[in-house]
């Protein structure tokens, strides 16, 4: 069962204009929420994340949006740059192994900024 | 600092063979969590090692099975290996003890089972 899912497996966007990417969870135990970025050839980075105790968290150009009863995420980022064309992956965690989360992961999507 | 370093990059092994992949964990650092990235998905959780004892196990046979050495460094042994092994095999470390500690990923292992 794909608990945390990523619908667009896509996304193209002129530089400057916002790109919005969505999420979509279905474990309502979640209660923390992050967007990681990958090159390829590189691991997942790190961008930003959110409590579920908040519905919004910024940080510079990219923002994350969390709306529970939807069980809904997205990340924002304006403007957009050629440089952030990557694949962002939505990820929930619930639980705590003496820790350290174990993150679940959404499938990605392709994100390509266009000059 | 140094990040979190993988070996091999790559790796090719035949249907019913073992594999040993290693990572490094960030300076610092004191657990890390290993996961599989099959092709057009997302990284799924296998294990995670913490004091050098498994914490918390996903959705993986026992033939998946990991170390964790003093020195914070791990090991994933995968034995029997099945044509579905094909992934991409990412460690991460993180240094418990934050309240949301930020896991950081290295560059993964590219594992081809023929």
């Amino acid at each position: 069962d794909q608990q945390v899912k990523q619908n667009s497996p896509s996304l193209s966007v002129q530089e400057g204009r916002i790109s919005i990417l969505n999420c979509d969870y279905t474990n309502s135990m979640f209660d923390y929420f992050l967007w990681y970025k990958k090159y390829p050839a590189e691991g997942p980075t790190f961008l930003i994340s959110i409590s579920s105790i908040k519905d919004k968290n910024e940080d510079g150009r990219f923002t994350v949006f969390l709306n529970k009863s939807a069980k809904h995420l997205s990340l924002h980022i304006v403007p957009s740059q050629p440089g952030d064309s990557a694949v962002y992956f939505c990820a929930a965690s619930a639980e705590r192994i003496q820790g350290a989360q174990k993150l679940v992961f959404g499938q990605g999507t392709r994100l390509t900024i266009n000059p | 600092e140094t990040g979190v370093t993988q070996s091999p990059t790559h790796l090719i092994k035949t249907r019913g063979q073992q594999v040993t992949l290693r990572c490094s964990s960030q300076s610092g650092h004191n657990t890390v969590s290993w996961y599989q990235q099959a092709l057009g998905q997302g990284p799924q959780f296998i294990f995670q090692y913490y004091r050098e004892e498994e914490n918390g196990r996903g959705n993986f046979p026992p033939r998946f099975s990991g170390l964790q050495f003093p020195n914070y460094s791990s090991e994933l042994n995968v034995n029997a290996l099945e044509l579905d092994d094909s992934a991409l095999y990412l460690c991460a470390s993180s240094l418990v003890g934050l309240a949301y500690n930020e896991q950081f990923f290295g560059p993964g292992t590219r594992l081809t089972v023929l």
